[in-house]
């Protein structure tokens, strides 16, 4: 157990819904990040949060949206969700020293069909 | 584009042999780090190297940081099973806001 929790671990909607996926960062860690993982792809950064606020956009798609709660959970919600938005999405936690890395959650993969 | 270039893309080797996966960037970085990620799971943290020709060893494994801090390699000695997964490599950009992740190399040894 890394610490970082996401909730659900597995998702199957259909296309033109829209999803939450929920993540509960490591004890102590203010940062959260969510990351994208399609087959066989790297990893492409989605958007950071940094106690409650917006800190760093990446590659989010308009239809993508995410928030931070004062108790540090944050949400990612994709709405008119395509087939191509079917992935492994991570969420990331990360304490406040410089060169502290990563802690990633098991993932949620989310199924458009 | 990617920031940061690993090569090769795949790997497949017998149990024994030794390999070295490669992280390559035209742009300078204040630290890099190494992860490991199995399938259905997360990445994890395998090292974090700061200094330009730093080199780092974990067990079998060893780090190194290039001079410039474009570049970065791991090496694994005698090989096992239990080291196949997605390697990534990951730098950090001076505002320290976030990391850039490398394609991975996939490496599977077989036994």
């Amino acid at each position: 157990d890394s610490g970082v929790t996401q909730t659900p671990k597995h998702l199957i909607t259909a296309t033109g819904q829209r999803v939450t996926l929920r993540c509960s960062p490591r004890s102590g860690d203010l940062s959260v990040y969510w990351y994208q993982q399609s087959l066989d792809q790297g990893l492409q950064f989605l958007i950071q949060y940094y106690n409650g606020e917006e800190r760093a956009k990446g590659n989010i798609l308009e239809r993508f949206s995410a928030q931070q709660f004062p108790d540090l959970h944050s949400e990612l919600n994709l709405s008119s969700l395509e087939l191509g938005d079917s992935a492994l999405y991570f969420c990331a936690s990360r304490g406040g020293a410089s060169f502290d890395g990563y802690t990633f959650g098991s993932g949620t993969r989310l199924t458009v069909v | 584009t990617q920031l940061l270039e690993q090569s090769p893309q795949f790997l497949s080797i017998q149990e024994g042999e030794n390999l070295t996966v490669y992280c390559n960037s035209s742009s300078v970085f204040s630290s890099l780090q190494w992860y490991r990620q199995e399938p259905g799971e997360g990445p994890v943290l395998l090292v974090t190297v700061v200094t330009g020709g730093e080199v780092k060893k974990l067990k079998r494994l060893t780090f190194q940081f290039g001079d410039a801090r474009k570049d970065s390699s791991l090496h694994i000695t005698a090989a096992q099973p239990g080291d196949t997964g997605l390697y990534l490599c990951a730098g950090a950009a001076y505002n320290f806001n976030k990391f850039y992740f490398g394609s991975g190399t996939k490496l599977n040894v077989k036994p």
